[in-house]
């Protein structure tokens, strides 16, 4: 199976700061990359798939990039309602999520 | 509006079986891929199988720490999704969610999920 590292594990970040979130697949996966959101208590969302293509409706300050084992997932300017965790899954094979990363309240 | 609603879960000891269950609605159920996913008290994510449409062949793939133990299977007339698990393990302890399952695209939907509690 395709092994899926995020870092860092969790992050603190203020509001309006710009966050990155790397994602780091153990073979090439191409551009089959998905980005999810996950709230305590609530089902995850999917924000980004193919790498970079947003769901219709998700604000435009997240952005996706990357391809082949190394991707990025950036908040431009982080609002209040993004603190969550964050998990990247490849699709590109056997499905497998990276471990998440918990965007905190600095 | 599209609903998933998980049932079945509860208590069963080390080596017990459970059979969750999954009701959908909103959209048609026969063409779409379906995927279990569960998630661990305090641990991430983690995929544990899909099974596709009756037109794509309704087969089902497992992530490996199940495979063998557990199985997915639809019904469409009564548009539920199925897990059974067998054999189960104390590191099966989780939450499972169904969701739909667009292959490379991701899962767009998801249930609120059910706990499955393994211990003696």
């Amino acid at each position: 199976d395709i092994q899926m590292t995020q870092s860092p594990s969790s992050l603190s970040a203020s509001v309006g700061d710009r966050v990155t979130v790397t994602c780091r697949a153990s073979q090439s996966i191409s551009s089959y990359l998905n980005w999810y959101q996950h709230k305590p208590g609530k089902a995850p969302k999917l924000l980004i798939y193919a790498a970079s293509i947003l769901l219709s409706g998700v604000p435009s300050r997240f952005s996706g990039s990357g391809s082949g084992t190394d991707f990025t997932l950036t908040i431009s300017s982080l609002q209040p309602e993004d603190f969550a965790t964050y998990y990247c899954q490849q699709s590109y094979s056997t499905l497998t999520f990276g471990g998440g990363t918990k965007v905190e309240i600095k | 509006e599209v609903q998933l609603v998980e049932s079945g879960g509860g208590l069963v000891k080390p080596g017990g079986s459970l059979r969750l269950s999954c009701a959908a609605s909103g959209f048609n159920f026969s063409n779409v891929w379906m995927s279990w996913v569960r998630q661990a008290p305090g641990k991430g994510l983690e995929w544990v199988g899909r099974i596709k449409s009756k037109t794509d062949g309704e087969t089902a793939d497992y992530a490996a720490p199940v495979k063998g133990r557990f199985t997915i299977s639809r019904e469409d007339s009564r548009n539920t999704l199925y897990l059974l698990m067998n054999s189960l393990k104390t590191e099966d302890t989780a939450v499972y969610s169904c969701t739909t399952d667009w292959a490379i695209y991701g899962h767009t939907n998801w249930g609120q999920g059910t706990l499955v509690t393994v211990s003696s």
